[in-house]
C-alpha cells in the first residue's frame, strides 16, 4: 500500500488565488512527521512546512499552511495568494519513528505539478 | 552561508561503469542522507549517515554504497551501472538525524544518465 498518496498529478491556479494540494498518508506509527517540499526545475528540494503528529495546531509558514486532519490521515498544503514563482512540483513526505536511528528517512509521494497562470 | 553542495551536477555513463557522487553538507551539519529520484517520481531513500556511521539503508542493491568522511562530507558509489540507475541523486543534510524541527536541507542533485 502507498504510504503517501498525492492524487493530483497537475493543476493550474490563477495568480493571487489560493490553491490546496492534497496529501493522504498511511502509517501505524503514533509518532511521525509530515513535510511538504517544493521542487523547481533546478531540482533542489526546498523545505516548505512541517507538521508533527503530536502537534495540536496546524503548521503555518508565511503563505503556506498545512491542513492536518489526523483522523482522516490527511495533510493538505494550502498556498495563499499564489505567485508566478510558485510554479513547481510539490511533494508531500512522511518520516516515521521520530526517535529512530534513520531519522532522515522520508517517504515521498508522487508529487503534484502546479502551474500559476498570470 | 553555503547550502548543501553536490558534484558533479550532470554526468553520463555507460552500462557496467562505476560512478562516484559527492556531497558537502551545510557547515555544522553532521547527518547526510542520499535519495534517488527517477524522472516523474518522488525521491526514494538510499542511505543515511551520521557521525560517519550508516544509520539507515533503503531498498537498494549492494551495488550502491556510501561513506561519510571526518569533515562530514559524503560519497555515494554505484557499481555496475544499469539503465535504470538513470536518475537525479539528491543529498540532504541536517544537524542530527530526525529531531522535532523537521528541516532537512537538500542540494540541487547530481543528474546521472546511463546509456
Amino acid at each position: 500500500a502507498q504510504k503517501i498518496t498525492q492524487t493530483q498529478p497537475g493543476m493550474f491556479v490563477q495568480e493571487k488565488e489560493a490553491v490546496t494540494l492534497d496529501c493522504t498518508y498511511d502509517t501505524s506509527d503514533p509518532s511521525y512527521g509530515l513535510f511538504w517540499y517544493k521542487q523547481p526545475s533546478s531540482g533542489e528540494m526546498i523545505f516548505l512546512i512541517y507538521q508533527g503528529s503530536y502537534d495540536q495546531q496546524n503548521a503555518t509558514e508565511g503563505r503556506y499552511s498545512l491542513n492536518f486532519q489526523k483522523a482522516r490521515k490527511s495533510a493538505n498544503l494550502v498556498i495563499s495568494a499564489s505567485q508566478l514563482g510558485d510554479s513547481a512540483m510539490y511533494f508531500c513526505a512522511m518520516r516515521e519513528s521520530l526517535s529512530g536511528a534513520a531519522g532522515n528517512k522520508l517517504t515521498f509521494g508522487g508529487g503534484t505539478r502546479v502551474l500559476v497562470k498570470p | 552561508d553555503a547550502g548543501v553542495t553536490q558534484s558533479p551536477t550532470h554526468l553520463i555513463k555507460t552500462r557496467g561503469q562505476h560512478v562516484t557522487l559527492r556531497c558537502s553538507p551545510i557547515s555544522g551539519h553532521k547527518s547526510v542522507s542520499w535519495y534517488q529520484q527517477v524522472l516523474g517520481q518522488g525521491p526514494q531513500f538510499i542511505f543515511q549517515y551520521y557521525e560517519k556511521e550508516e544509520r539507515g539503508r533503503g531498498n537498494f542493491p549492494d551495488r550502491f554504497s556510501a561513506r561519510q568522511f571526518p569533515n562530514y562530507s559524503s560519497e555515494l558509489n554505484v557499481n555496475a551501472l544499469l539503465l535504470g540507475d538513470s536518475a537525479l541523486y539528491l543529498c540532504a543534510s541536517s544537524l542530527v538525524p530526525g529531531g522535532y524541527t523537521g528541516e532537512l536541507f537538500f542540494g540541487e542533485g547530481s543528474r546521472l544518465t546511463v546509456l
